[in-house]
């Protein structure tokens, strides 16, 4: 079964530009989330989707993120225009429904690294 | 969100038992008690949860306090690959915010052959 996907897995992008990371969660799950580290930082939760909703977006740290997941499938973080203190790792997560032993589980991909020049 | 403290780092040997530790002392009712780690230039992977009762999985198993202000995370024999930084999170099961993971700085493990 294919994990949690990321796509690009390394980005480098000029300061004032836009960038849209991609997220395939594992096919049937209804959570999506996504989580950052920037430098020097802990991991921090950003939002979560359960389908196509948002479900809890208290992370997003300001207007020039735009998290997106339509259909309720793959999702989409979009930084217009990013700036330096954007550099860091973007995690996505996926998980089942919440209850029972499964859904306690949050599995991440493997990141999608973004280098603001 | 309530708070964990863990140690910044421990070491190991190989094939030796490991016991991280971790404190939560103002732990809800409804605050579940999960372990993720974090090998090099991979994204965070579930070790195991509890809520009151002692677990065991294939990677590990977790023992809780009685009073559940304090759980430690054993891993039975040590390999190089559990080489990684161990995170304990508290979960919180209900409300809007049951996806939210909060993570520390986590306990650095080193395993040395």
């Amino acid at each position: 079964e294919a994990g949690v996907t990321q796509f690009p897995s390394h980005s480098v992008i000029e300061k004032g530009q836009t960038v849209t990371l991609r997220c395939d969660p594992i096919s049937g799950h209804d959570n999506l989330y996504w989580y950052r580290r920037v430098m020097g930082k802990e991991i921090k939760f950003l939002l979560h989707f359960v389908k196509e909703s948002k479900q809890d977006e208290s992370g997003m740290p300001n207007n020039r993120f735009l998290a997106e997941r339509t259909g309720g499938t793959y999702s989409t973080l979009k930084v217009q225009p990013a700036e330096l203190e954007d550099s860091g790792v973007y995690f996505c997560a996926s998980s089942q429904v919440w209850g029972g032993a499964s859904g306690n589980t949050i599995y991440f991909g493997e990141g999608s690294w973004l280098t603001v020049v | 969100d309530a708070k964990t403290t863990q140690p910044n780092s421990m070491e190991s040997n190989e094939e030796e038992p490991v016991h991280l530790p971790c404190n939560h002392s103002t732990i809800s009712g409804t605050d579940y008690i999960h372990w993720y780690r974090q090998l090099p230039s991979q994204g965070p992977e579930y070790v195991i949860h509890g809520l009151t009762s002692n677990v065991n999985n294939r990677m590990a198993s977790l023992a809780i306090a009685e009073d559940r202000k304090s759980s430690t995370l054993i891993l039975h024999r040590a390999t190089l690959r559990d080489a990684a930084v161990y995170y304990c999170i508290l979960r919180h099961a209900g409300g809007t915010s049951y996806g939210k993971l909060t993570f520390g700085q986590g306990t650095i493990l080193t395993v040395h052959p």
